[in-house]
């Protein structure tokens, strides 16, 4: 088996601070998927990228950066921490992307912002 | 408007009763998954790419594709199935990405 690594944990960030999320996997998986998941709100996809090097858009992107630099790796970048913001960031992956795929999911960072 | 709804909202149910939780999709779908996410943890896949009726352990999830709607039965509840439960839907159309219900959050009581 395979397992989603997300880093931080915990993420405790100042307003208008750059702050960077990380995530690795190790199922060899083509698509990885950022999503923010807010008390009350479900999940929202914020980008997902399905190969190395590739981005795609999901419907929360504005405020949110990403980068796929290698297979096994995604990170994403608040570009502007909003005060008293706080939230789950989740990352999956699937083997190619799509309900036929089952996603696995990381264990979040929990983002607080003073 | 919201494309998945799941209700309850939430619920409350003594150990060994059983649980029924519903979605809904207000979109054609493709298919659709069952996640289960445990207080503070990461999202397990229950069930993905149902169609009819499937069964894992204690776990039922039926799906009727044309009616847009899934249900996911639990019997003989236990203290450890507390948590949320969400269900996603593949669109027809667009790109290859779930969108997510707001979830159904279950508190067993023993």
């Amino acid at each position: 088996g395979g397992i989603i690594t997300q880093t931080p944990k915990f993420l405790i960030g100042q307003e208008g601070q750059k702050l960077t999320l990380k995530c690795q996997q190790n199922f060899n998986h083509d698509t990885m998927y950022w999503y923010r998941q807010d008390s009350g709100k479900g999940l929202r996809l914020i980008y997902y990228s399905i190969t190395e090097n590739d981005l795609q858009k999901g419907d929360l992107s504005e405020g949110y950066d990403a980068s796929r630099e290698k297979k096994s790796s995604f990170s994403l970048t608040v570009t502007s921490a909003q005060k008293n913001e706080m939230a789950v960031f989740l990352c999956a992956s699937s083997i190619i992307g799509g309900a036929n795929e089952r996603l696995f999911f990381g264990h979040g960072t929990k983002l607080s912002v003073l | 408007g919201q494309q998945v709804q799941q209700s309850p909202a939430s619920l409350v149910l003594q150990e060994g009763e059983n649980a029924e939780l519903q979605c809904n999709f207000s979109t054609s779908l493709n298919s659709m998954q069952w996640f289960y996410q445990r207080p503070g943890g990461s999202l397990v896949s229950l069930f993905y790419n149902p169609s009819g009726t499937k069964h894992s352990g204690r776990l039922t999830s039926t799906t009727v594709i044309k009616e847009r709607r899934s249900s996911l039965h639990i019997s003989s509840s236990q203290t450890t199935d507390s948590g949320t439960y969400l269900c996603a839907l593949e669109r027809t159309e667009g790109a290859d990405r779930l969108t997510f219900g707001k979830g159904t959050q279950l508190i067993i009581q023993p």
